[in-house]
């Protein structure tokens, strides 16, 4: 692993089933962040986590959960999808937990709810 | 929250003009402003960034240059070429409270198209 690894690569998911995103990163970095990216509404934030055992909502949480047990992983769970939720959905990290300095993004997952 | 505004949404220019975008942002304590390039199918990628207690910064062909007062900044591409064609992202964040703290908002992002 180098840098920051997100699975699957795409995905085509029934409405109504449960799945999770994964996404793991080797830099040691303290913050994690998932966001969705739709066309023409940038990044979103949905969740994030500052340091392992903490998480805190985004701007767009609703149907989305996150869990931190280490500092290397950070899966996103979708619990009972619904077709608003396809999505390109990015993992990030950073080394500051103070949101300044850049972001490391992962290689994205393609999310298609049907 | 912090609300982050991006224009043009779409912009298009010939080989060797210069291409500018800007973003205004809503939170007062942001002073972490970077960009991100994103070609198509890829990741986004940090291109430049600058801080609050800087006017301009330079990187070869970019520039970026903050205005804090009114709270715009702009990114500035030179002689542009056909591969600096991508989606351009701003975003800021405030790493002394607010609203933005600790994490960052994105603009809606540009296309920039380099016709050659």
């Amino acid at each position: 692993i180098a840098g920051i690894t997100q699975a699957p690569t795409s995905q085509i998911l029934a409405a109504g089933r449960r799945m999770t995103l994964r996404c793991t990163q080797d830099m040691r970095h303290n913050a994690m962040y998932w966001y969705r990216q739709d066309l023409g509404l940038g990044l979103r934030l949905i969740h994030y986590s500052n340091t392992a055992g903490t998480t805190g909502k985004g701007e767009v949480p609703d149907g989305y959960s996150v869990s931190r047990a280490n500092t290397d992983d950070f899966p996103l769970t979708l619990a009972s999808a619904v077709p608003s939720q396809t999505s390109v959905y990015f993992c990030a990290s950073s080394p500051a937990t103070t949101g300044a300095r850049g972001y490391t993004f992962g290689s994205g997952t393609r999310l298609t709810v049907v | 929250g912090e609300n982050v505004e991006q224009h043009p949404s779409t912009l298009s220019v010939q080989e060797g003009d210069s291409a500018v975008i800007k973003c205004t942002y809503s939170d007062s304590a942001s002073n972490y402003f970077p960009w991100y390039k994103q070609e198509l199918g890829k990741r986004p990628q940090l291109i430049i960034d600058i801080r609050s207690n800087v006017g301009e910064k330079k990187d070869q062909r970019i520039a970026v240059t903050l205005n804090k007062t009114a709270k715009h900044f702009s990114l500035h591409i030179t002689e542009t070429q056909p591969e600096d064609s991508a989606v351009y992202f701003c975003a800021a964040s405030s790493n002394a409270g607010g609203t933005s703290y600790g994490k960052l908002t994105f603009g809606q992002g540009t296309i920039l198209t380099v016709h050659p």
